[in-house]
């Protein structure tokens, strides 16, 4: 089936630790986007990425590194410096030319 | 940066019943989209509109692109119990160069709906 896989489902991290939260599409899209969903919130930006080895800041990238060799992949790394990882991360991807993004199913990301 | 104002931010209703929730911005979208996410879930695409004025309608579901282009609304006739879940509207806009679209989101109306 075509679509957005994110994993794990679930992620816990310990303090001083760095994880990588994994998004993967098989539906060709072009560009890639990642959120952050906190309670009661919207979802705000973090990275996106338009081509292949090129992205962008949105509008909270500190504390997170991202990549994009393969079209199909934009892993997200939460590193030591974010003081407050918890909370739930969607990815997204859209084709050029739509205005739709279209979304995974998100990893919930806890602090030990 | 732009700012979506989602009205209301809870809703509690009785099975059967209409609902209606709306956003509003300060600045002009060329396309508004609706989303549903269930919990624990990604919001899943429940309407995409392109033209001011377009009213477009999905199943019990009839949204609409404002005149203005600052605001739409979205409306879900005969509730179900299924209906419960967060409901997300999203502006996009292009910068100048015209390919560097970004989604800008409401914070949400959380609906419940009593069987």
């Amino acid at each position: 089936d075509g679509g957005i896989t994110q994993s794990p489902k679930y992620l816990f991290r310990k303090e001083g630790q760095n994880v990588t939260l994994s998004c993967e599409q098989n539906l060709n899209h072009d560009a890639m986007y990642w959120y952050r969903q906190d309670p009661g919130q919207g979802l705000r930006l973090i990275y996106y990425s338009q081509i292949v080895n090129d992205f962008q800041k949105g509008d909270i990238a500190e504390g997170y590194s991202v990549s994009r060799e393969k079209k199909e992949s934009f892993p997200l790394t939460v590193t030591s410096a974010q003081k407050n990882p918890t909370a739930f991360y969607l990815c997204a991807s859209r084709l050029f030319g739509r205005n739709i993004q279209y979304f995974g199913a998100g990893t919930r990301l806890s602090v030990l | 940066g732009q700012q979506l104002n989602q009205s209301p931010q809870s809703m509690f209703i009785q099975e059967g019943e209409d609902v209606s929730m709306n956003c509003t911005s300060s600045s002009i979208f060329n396309t508004w989209l609706w989303y549903k996410q269930d919990p624990g879930e990604g919001p899943v695409l429940l309407i995409a509109l392109y033209k001011a004025g377009e009213l477009t309608s999905n199943g019990r579901l009839t949204a609409q692109f404002g005149i203005t282009r600052k605001d739409s609304f979205l409306n879900i006739s005969a509730s179900i119990p299924s209906d419960v879940g967060i409901y997300f509207c999203a502006g996009q806009t292009t910068n100048s160069g015209g390919s560097n679209y970004k989604l800008t989101f409401g914070k949400g109306t959380l609906l419940t709906v009593n069987p």
